[in-house]
């Protein structure tokens, strides 16, 4: 298996742009994760999904972030309108159903908001 | 969730055994330990989890506390690419957001 795939892994934007981050699971997991790291605020989790359905998006900063998972094998996160304060490395993980919390991540988006 | 206190930071010698301790005073009956590291520009990776007994892996050994209060993790011959921060976690199910503080900094020395 290729792992989780996340794309772009880097992106750099003006303020103002909308940023669309990108992350495809492993296959047959039923969990997705999304976070947000910064050298301040360590690893914060902005959202989840189970079977594509949110669960919690209680971490999610503001109305101007969104996440979508339209079927099993995709997900988006999207920044719109983008700030400078929201320049981070953001991750994508997925796990499955069981009695373990094994998370599996992908390398990662590093966006700069200019 | 139950919390963790870890060291900011760690050296240890090449080849030598690295041995990071966690804290976890406050963990339920059904919390696991789980421990995550993360090389530097790269997504965490997940390592070993324990509940009541010790466990042993191709990566590490997890020593867990009669009481489970406490644990270590134990990097058995450190290398260079071991360099990392490394993340004690308690949390049961996958059901469980994993609550992830800033880990130990370990730094293996040639």
């Amino acid at each position: 298996d290729a792992g989780v795939i996340q794309s772009p892994r880097h992106e750099v934007t003006e303020m103002g742009q909308e940023v669309t981050l990108r992350c495809k699971p492993i296959s047959g997991h039923d969990y997705l994760f999304w976070y947000r790291q910064t050298m301040m605020r360590g690893l914060e989790l902005l959202i989840y999904f189970n079977n594509n359905v949110p669960i919690d998006d209680s971490g999610m900063p503001e109305d101007r972030f969104s996440a979508k998972m339209p079927n099993a094998s995709f997900s988006t996160l999207k920044i719109q309108p983008s700030e400078p304060r929201d320049s981070a490395v953001y991750f994508c993980a997925s796990s499955f159903r069981g009695p373990y919390n094994e998370q599996f991540f992908g390398p990662g988006t590093r966006l700069t908001v200019l | 969730d139950a919390k963790t206190t870890q060291p900011p930071s760690m050296d240890c010698a090449e080849g030598r055994a690295a041995n990071l301790p966690c804290n976890h005073s406050t963990i339920s009956g059904n919390e696991y330990v789980y421990w995550y590291r993360q090389i530097h520009s790269q997504g965490p990776q997940y390592i070993i989890h324990g509940l009541k007994n010790n466990e042993t892996n191709e990566m590490a050994s997890l020593i867990i506390t009669e009481d489970r209060k406490s644990s270590t993790l134990i990097l058995p011959h450190a290398t260079l690419r071991d360099t990392a921060v490394y993340y004690c976690i308690v949390s049961r199910d996958s059901n469980y957001q994993l609550i992830w503080g800033a880990g130990t900094k370990l730094i293996i020395k040639p």
